[in-house]
């Protein structure tokens, strides 16, 4: 069964950073687009970042950008999130996602989901 | 760039259908058939239910439809269950700087 696991999630100060990782099992990760999106506590979803299945192409939120970064090792299955920076409204619940694709067209949809990490920030 | 609006609640009986609408504007919903849309129960991941407008994914009863008129699309469930419970965000592609613009979710209850 797909499988994505993400780790790396916890209590940081304002200013601080942290790594986000998810791993990724049971499909061909290096053939396909992941995405993190992020969800405030008792909040909606919010997109955050994507990455192309060839590392090269690689977009960021507005609210985040310069200060996140994606990225992924298709070797290891892994993708990542590199959050620098971190202000209190980052606190969230961290998804990686897969792009959904179709006939090998993106479908622009997440099709598989993890668990989540939560991401505190606070002095 | 500010979240698609949908309904806070929405309800019905069992048996029932209830139908949510997110609106956006002509620079996403308007413009794209990427409309997605996904059910997330309590402390849980969220799950792709409608992609494209009205596609389903397999696995995802047809008892859960999608459309689209303008900058606004749907979601309806037929045959509401106890199970559908939970909330609903649609998503929408947006292009740009943007990319992707979610709904402010809507919570289903089954009365």
């Amino acid at each position: 069964q797909v499988h994505l696991v993400e780790s790396g999630g916890g209590v940081v100060q304002p200013g601080g950073s942290l790594r986000l990782s998810c791993e990724a099992s049971e499909f061909t990760f290096s053939t396909y687009g992941m995405h993190w999106v992020r969800q405030a506590p008792g909040a909606g979803l919010e997109w955050v970042a994507f990455i192309h299945y060839e590392t090269s192409i690689k977009y960021h939120a507005e609210s985040v950008k310069g200060r996140f970064t994606i990225s992924r090792d298709n070797s290891k299955k892994t993708l990542y999130l590199q959050m620098n920076s971190l202000r209190a409204e980052d606190t969230a619940v961290y998804y990686c996602t897969k792009e959904k694709v179709t006939d090998g067209e993106y479908d622009k949809a997440f099709d598989i989901w993890g668990q989540g990490t939560a991401v505190t920030v606070s002095s | 760039q500010s979240a698609l609006t949908q309904p806070p609640s929405a309800s019905g009986s069992p048996g029932q259908s209830v139908t949510i609408s997110c609106t956006g504007t002509s620079s996403d919903i308007g413009t794209y058939k990427y409309v997605s849309w996904y059910q997330q129960h309590p402390a849980k991941a969220p799950k792709l239910l409608i992609y494209e407008v009205s596609k389903r994914p397999s696995g995802v009863p047809d008892r859960f439809s999608g459309s689209k008129s303008g900058n606004t699309a749907s979601l309806t469930v037929s045959g509401l269950q106890a199970e559908d419970e939970a909330d609903y965000y649609c998503c929408s592609y947006a292009g740009g700087n943007i990319h992707y613009v979610f709904g402010t979710g809507t919570k289903v209850t089954v009365l």
